[in-house]
């Protein structure tokens, strides 16, 4: 069964504008990490938070961990059109094994 | 600087076929991975590995076996290939210490017909 699910399913936003994705989970974690996926392509990681912490920032990219509600969110301030993906949060509740979500997909007009 | 390399990029099989996916990492990475995505299914694991000869079944393994006879090698095998297999096979590799990061291969899409 997945772990991770993702809301929304679909975003679609002017370029310049913040994209907020969330992503809920059901079991206890060691640390959450998202990825991005062009079109047909592989995933690319992003970030990763640890259980312990409770922001991360990378770039244009801030993350937040609420292990109380078991939940994250992904932001991307001043979106891109390159920006447009799938993407994809995944937890490791166990050393070594990811489990992901259905993911949120992006897209960010001109 | 392809890290993770899957050798097709498109197959095209018949119902009964054997079809091997391979995937070659160069990063020196113990853990390999093979995922199977669908829509709206997400990413699920079907097999995984954490050293040479070493194999563990993931969320999925019915119908697939996999191979790891070197490090940087990891072979997914559809004994018999079915309708029901068709989708986009996506490998990956990471270290065995610390955060599981995950490194992928471009995917390789079968369709079975």
């Amino acid at each position: 069964s997945q772990q991770g699910e993702e809301d929304p399913q679909a975003l679609s936003i002017q370029e310049g504008e913040n994209a907020t994705m969330n992503c809920s989970y059901k079991t206890s974690i060691n640390n959450l990490q998202w990825y991005r996926q062009n079109s047909g392509r592989g995933l690319v990681h992003l970030i990763l938070i640890r259980s312990n912490e409770r922001e991360k920032h990378s770039g244009r990219l801030r993350v937040t961990l609420d292990t109380s509600k078991k939940s994250s969110s992904l932001l991307i301030t001043a979106s891109r059109a390159a920006d447009t993906a799938s993407y994809f949060c995944a937890t490791d509740e166990h050393a070594g094994k990811s489990t992901f979500g259905d993911g949120t997909t992006l897209t960010v007009k001109p | 600087d392809v890290k993770v390399t899957q050798s097709s990029r498109y197959l095209v099989k018949r119902t009964g076929e054997k079809v091997f996916l391979e995937c070659v990492q160069d990063m020196d990475h113990e853990n390999m991975f093979w995922y199977r995505q669908d829509p709206g299914l997400g990413l699920r694991l079907i097999y995984f590995s954490y050293d040479v000869k070493m194999k563990e079944k993931g969320d999925i393994p019915e119908g697939y076996s996999v191979s790891r006879e070197k490090k940087e090698r990891f072979s997914l095998i559809l004994e018999s290939a079915s309708t029901n297999q068709t989708s986009m096979y996506l490998c990956a590799s990471s270290e065995r210490s610390g955060a599981n990061v995950l490194t992928f291969g471009a995917g390789s899409r079968l369709t079975v017909l």
